[in-house]
């Protein structure tokens, strides 16, 4: 079975200041692992995914995460917060070798940055 | 290359009426998704077809709901005799899996359907 957890409901930010928000997640074997933005009455967009190699991920819009793999941590990261990034952030997992592709998602972390 | 696209975008039902979602996934994408998210929660899959074939069914998809993607490229989802349970947001995504392609799935825009 796989799982994510996003301990924090809520992230609030200046603009400017360094924005994280946490995921952590389980898996039987190895993890493909992903991070989605949804902004109000949208679906979710791609923001980045690590699949294998560098721990560090750079994505859309100035966004990074690192994989930790002892810690099985999947933080999403951004050096200077705008106020557009204010918006519904999801952490999502799937197995590598599992044969279907079905994401198991968290529940989501809200992000406020604030003027 | 558009995005993947969904009608209708909101769906008000009565309590017991069927309705059906429509997909249009992004072009030559093989695999195609169905999610679930409800208020305040993240998507839960429901389902997924490579191309025509639909290979898994979460234990959520009750035997009121249906899907098909009968010729590898749009899709449906039919939910018959509605409940107020199944008020929810209705995700489709899409993916090109094989070859040097991992499956970044892309989602549409989503059908919020609201049973009363």
């Amino acid at each position: 079975a796989q799982s994510v957890a996003q301990p924090e409901d809520q992230v609030n930010v200046a603009e400017g200041n360094p924005l994280t928000v946490k995921c952590t997640y389980s898996v039987s074997g190895n993890p493909y692992l992903f991070w989605y933005v949804q902004y109000p009455n949208r679906g979710l967009q791609f923001l980045l995914k690590y699949i294998t190699g560098d721990n560090l991920v750079k994505g859309s819009y100035g966004f990074e995460a690192e994989f930790n793999k002892s810690q099985t941590s999947f933080h999403l990261k951004k050096p200077s917060a705008l106020v557009s990034d204010s918006a519904l952030y999801f952490c999502a997992v799937r197995e590598k070798e599992a044969a279907g592709n079905k994401l198991t998602f968290g529940g989501g972390t809200r992000v406020l940055v604030k003027p | 290359d558009t995005g993947v696209s969904q009608d209708p975008r909101h769906k008000i039902t009565k309590r017991g009426q069927n309705v059906t979602f429509r997909c249009d996934p992004i072009s030559e994408h093989n695999r195609l998704y169905w999610y679930r998210q409800t208020l305040g929660q993240g998507p839960e899959f429901l389902t997924y077809f490579q191309n025509e074939a639909q290979l898994e069914k979460s234990r959520l998809l009750s035997d009121r709901f249906s899907a098909e993607r009968p010729k590898g490229s749009f899709s449906t989802l039919e939910i018959q005799r509605t409940e107020q349970g199944d008020s929810a947001m209705y995700l489709c995504a899409s993916s090109l899996v094989g070859g040097a392609y991992t499956d970044t799935q892309y989602f549409g825009p989503g059908t919020r359907l609201t049973v009363l």
